[in-house]
């Protein structure tokens, strides 16, 4: 089967780093994404991780390590607007055709950014 | 340019009846996805589209769950008999479907929020 595992919740101050921990188990990887989401929106993308190492966007820098199918998100400098749900997602197959494929999503970390 | 639309925001229904829920994608995009997604959950895959046919229904819970895209743009999600445990939020997203070498990165809608009673 498949599966992501991500900490359910996280609770961090203004100004503090985070780091939300995502692993994987799938049958084939092409990738590991990030998505945001605020109560009661849609989620958008944050970032993308096809070879190990550190992407930087930002405040935000994604890593993955497909060796230990793991992946983090890193959240720098932390503002009360970064309180939202993080979600970690993994490519498990292209699709026909050249083209992506789907896309299978954790459960999700919430975090709560205090003042 | 605008963004996924779907169509309606909330739909709420009584146990047994039948239900469409539209997405509208951005235009140009040839990937086309149906999530589900219930309080405190993640999305659920339901099913992917490239193009006008379904590339992945293997997320479709029965077959009370159809999706159409006829002409390659927008998509019906199609719910028959509608049972309690079908109330969730539904959200479509669309993606330029690029191939291999894109991030793959998924534009969502808001939703769709059912609730059968």
């Amino acid at each position: 089967g498949q599966s992501l595992e991500q900490p359910s919740e996280v609770t961090a101050v203004e100004g503090a780093i985070v780091q939300i921990n995502c692993t994987y188990q799938t049958s084939g990887f092409y990738g590991l994404s990030w998505y945001q989401q605020h109560d009661g929106g849609a989620p958008t993308f944050l970032s993308y991780n096809a070879l190990d190492g550190l992407e930087e966007t930002g405040r935000f820098s994604s890593f993955l390590s497909r060796s230990d199918s793991y992946g983090y998100l890193l959240l720098q400098e932390l503002q009360m607007k970064d309180s939202a749900s993080y979600f970690c997602a993994v490519r498990d197959r292209n699709g026909a055709g050249g083209s992506q494929g789907n896309l299978i999503f954790g459960k999700g970390t919430k975090l709560s950014v205090k003042p | 340019g605008a963004g996924v639309s779907q169509t309606p925001s909330n739909k709420v229904t009584e146990k047994g009846k039948y239900v469409e829920l539209r997405c509208d994608p951005i235009s140009g995009h040839t990937a086309l996805y149906w999530y589900r997604q219930s309080l405190g959950q993640g999305p659920e895959f339901l099913i992917y589209f490239q193009g006008t046919g379904a590339a992945d229904d293997s997320g479709l819970p029965n077959d009370r769950f159809f999706a159409v895209r006829p002409e390659g743009s927008v998509s019906t999600l199609k719910i028959q008999r509608t049972e309690r445990g079908d109330s969730a939020v539904y959200l479509c997203a669309s993606s330029p479907g690029q191939g291999r070498g894109g991030t793959g990165e998924l534009f969502f809608g808001e939703g769709s929020r059912l609730t059968v009673l």
